[in-house]
């Protein structure tokens, strides 16, 4: 299995532009969650899926990021529009349903966000 | 106050000793506890988790939980160069995870 597939892997936007992230879960894992990391924060969640279904938003920060899962293979996370204190960088992970593993995420290689 | 709480760090200690990391948790419903683990510029990987009956022993890394306190220690034994890195700790309540900021350890050849 390829792991947890993130793109891009680096953004540099201008600050009012959208930026739309892309996820890739492990294929079979049913469960799956968008992370922001900062120096300052660390790693906040914003925001879970499971079956496909958002089950927590709490940790959005603002209307101005959404989020969407159409199938069990993929999720999108869009900022529109961006400002620089989006800048961070942003992991998506997935978890299984069952198994040995069913507490562990597997975190994506994360894409390194720059808002201008 | 946050959910998980770390001391930033840093954290020195020679090589082939014992780096203790720490890291206290508000809820005491939480009934998952996890140790990542992350190099510089990479994503975080799970070294070890522990449910809330026990402590986990594997190879050079040792988990304890102190419930009373709403304590989580994780202990490295004969700590190697190539351990240094950032360590996240992680609550599981409820389906939620949170993390610490994380303790960054460097390990001094």
């Amino acid at each position: 299995d390829a792991g947890v597939i993130q793109s891009p892997r680096h953004e540099v936007t201008e600050m009012g532009q959208e930026v739309t992230l892309r996820c890739k879960p492990i294929s079979g894992h049913n469960s799956l969650f968008w992370y922001r990391q900062t120096m300052m924060r660390g790693l906040e969640l914003l925001i879970y899926f499971n079956n496909n279904v958002p089950i927590d938003d709490s940790g959005m920060p603002e209307d101005r990021f959404s989020a969407k899962m159409p199938n069990a293979s993929f999720s999108t996370l869009k900022i529109q529009p961006s400002e620089p204190r989006d800048s961070a960088v942003y992991f998506c992970a997935s978890r299984p349903s069952s198994g040995s593993t069913y507490n562990e995420q597997f975190f994506g290689p994360g894409t390194r966000l720059t808002v201008l | 106050q946050k959910e998980v709480e770390q001391n930033s760090g840093p954290l020195s200690v020679p090589e082939g000793a014992i780096a203790s990391l720490n890291c206290t948790y508000s809820d005491r419903g939480s009934q998952s506890f996890f140790w990542y683990r992350q190099y510089s510029g990479k994503s975080p990987e799970l070294i070890m988790f522990i449910y809330s009956n026990g402590d986990k022993e594997d190879g050079r890394f040792t988990a304890q939980l102190n419930k009373a306190s709403q304590y989580v220690s994780l202990l490295i034994r004969d700590s190697q160069p190539s351990d240094s890195a950032t360590y996240l700790c992680a609550v599981k309540t409820g389906n939620q995870f949170y993390f610490g900021t994380g303790t960054s350890l460097t390990v001094i050849p």
